[in-house]
């Protein structure tokens, strides 16, 4: 079974400018939630999506943005870049939210922002 | 509100030496708890968990029990390996939802031969 993939591996990207990640969850898994890992911060959530809907959402700016498609494959999109930005992006999958659902991270994308 | 706090790092140890990583939790609720890992250049993988009071997540020679009364969830191994050399992470769920974990900052651990 293939694993959670994350698309593009890395990014370098201008400070003011727009992008957008992309996640496949494991076959089968319907929920996928975005997180953020930088040196400074550690890993901190973003946003959970559960068929199609945002189900909880991090204490991020209105820049960072997220869906799921009926495939629940996702996107997150970052607009108007700055600085701090830059940070590598995990995304993981679950098969549902039960209780010790275990996540299942991609590889992340590494996101470069100057 | 709910937060992990771990033992920082790094830890280097030399092969076949006991682990300990401390990792205690804030009690708001009974969250469940997770050990996840991250080697070079990858995503965490879940290494064990454990949903409720004294329960014992264990895999790969790696064992953490949930202890309720001191809020702790310690990660062991008795007999280190080079191949453990990664960064490991506690996290707790937030409020229930299994998708927003709450990761302590990691520990790097470093096993020479």
């Amino acid at each position: 079974k293939a694993g959670v993939t994350q698309t593009p591996r890395y990014l370098i990207k201008t400070r003011g400018q727009q992008v957008t990640l992309s996640c496949s969850p494991i076959s089968g898994h319907r929920s996928v939630s975005w997180y953020q890992q930088t040196p400074g911060q550690g890993l901190q959530f973003l946003f959970e999506y559960f068929s199609e809907t945002q189900r909880n959402k991090g204490n991020f700016p209105g820049r960072f943005s997220g869906r799921q498609f009926s495939n629940s494959r996702s996107e997150m999109n970052v607009s108007t870049l700055e600085l701090g930005d830059s940070a590598l992006y995990l995304c993981a999958s679950s098969l549902n939210r039960d209780r010790g659902s275990p996540l299942h991270f991609g590889n992340g994308t590494r996101l470069t922002v100057t | 509100g709910n937060s992990v706090t771990q033992m920082e790092g790094p830890v280097t140890l030399s092969e076949e030496a006991f682990l300990t990583i401390n990792c205690t939790y804030t009690a708001t609720g009974y969250p469940s708890l997770f050990w996840y890992v991250q080697y070079p250049g990858e995503g965490l993988q879940l290494l064990l968990k454990a949903t409720k009071a004294d329960d014992k997540g264990s895999n790969k020679g790696f064992e953490a029990t949930y202890r309720k009364e001191t809020t702790s969830f310690h990660l062991e191994k008795g007999s280190v390996q080079v191949s453990d050399s990664a960064v490991y992470f506690c996290a707790r769920d937030n409020g229930g939802s299994q998708g927003n974990l709450i990761f302590g900052k990691g520990t790097k651990l470093s096993v020479k031969p």
